[in-house]
């Protein structure tokens, strides 16, 4: 089993507000990845981190950042929420080396609501 | 043109049936292959890893074709706990990963 945690679960907050999703994991892993993910369809990479103070934009330019001070927190910030942010947020991580065929663990996401 | 491609059914199967799901993916040099499992509302978790040579995991087996750019992954004697969106999942790098929108099975008792 993954120990890899999000918080908030659920979120329902107005346009305009700044939110952080949190991400934390335990397994030591030195990748994590935000994805957001829309009901029925393809989950789209947003950030990722290689490592602490490493970050990349993934393929959705979703106006968030990310920070990586410690290897085990990965925290979203949407710094004005809207409505069209309104989704699900699936944090997961990665185990640095290995073989290609190294999988990632997801946590248990995020949904939020922007009113 | 998607990373990754897959029919998103529905499938409605009957328990103790065999489905079968393909999926295409764009970039030839892409080097790892994965299905996953999403429960409605829930996370993705890996069902299992792909292999060159193909693998076998208790009734689901999973098949890569390099030339032909497709991942299958075969579901035999299907339960109704198999009830489930099946995502596959392609990473060129080891790095970043492509999902597909995932096919949706549903086994009627």
């Amino acid at each position: 089993e993954a120990d890899i945690y999000q918080t908030p679960r659920y979120l329902v907050i107005g346009t305009g507000k700044k939110i952080t999703l949190e991400c934390s994991q335990t397994m030591g892993h030195d990748k994590m990845y935000w994805y957001q993910q829309d009901p029925g369809m393809e989950l789209h990479l947003i950030h990722y981190s290689y490592g602490v103070n490493s970050t990349e934009k993934g393929d959705l330019s979703s106006e968030s950042t990310v920070s990586r001070i410690r290897t085990e927190h990965f925290p979203l910030t949407l710094e004005s929420a809207r409505p069209s942010h309104t989704s699900q947020y699936l944090c997961a991580s990665r185990r640095q080396g290995g073989t290609y065929q190294e999988t990632q663990y997801f946590g248990p996401g995020t949904r939020l609501l922007v009113l | 043109r998607k990373e990754v491609e897959q029919d998103p059914g529905p499938f409605n199967v009957p328990e103790g049936a065999t489905v079968a799901f393909n999926c295409t993916y764009s970039n030839s040099a892409s080097q790892s292959f994965f299905w996953y499992r999403q429960d409605c509302r829930k996370e993705p978790k890996l069902l299992m890893s792909v292999y060159s040579s193909g693998n076998e995991d208790g009734r689901f087996t999973a098949q890569l074709n390099r030339a032909s750019q497709y991942i299958s992954l075969l579901i035999r004697d299907s339960k109704l706990s198999d009830s489930a969106t099946y995502l596959c999942v392609v990473s060129l790098t080891g790095n970043q990963f492509y999902f597909g929108t995932g096919t949706s099975l549903t086994v009627i008792p």
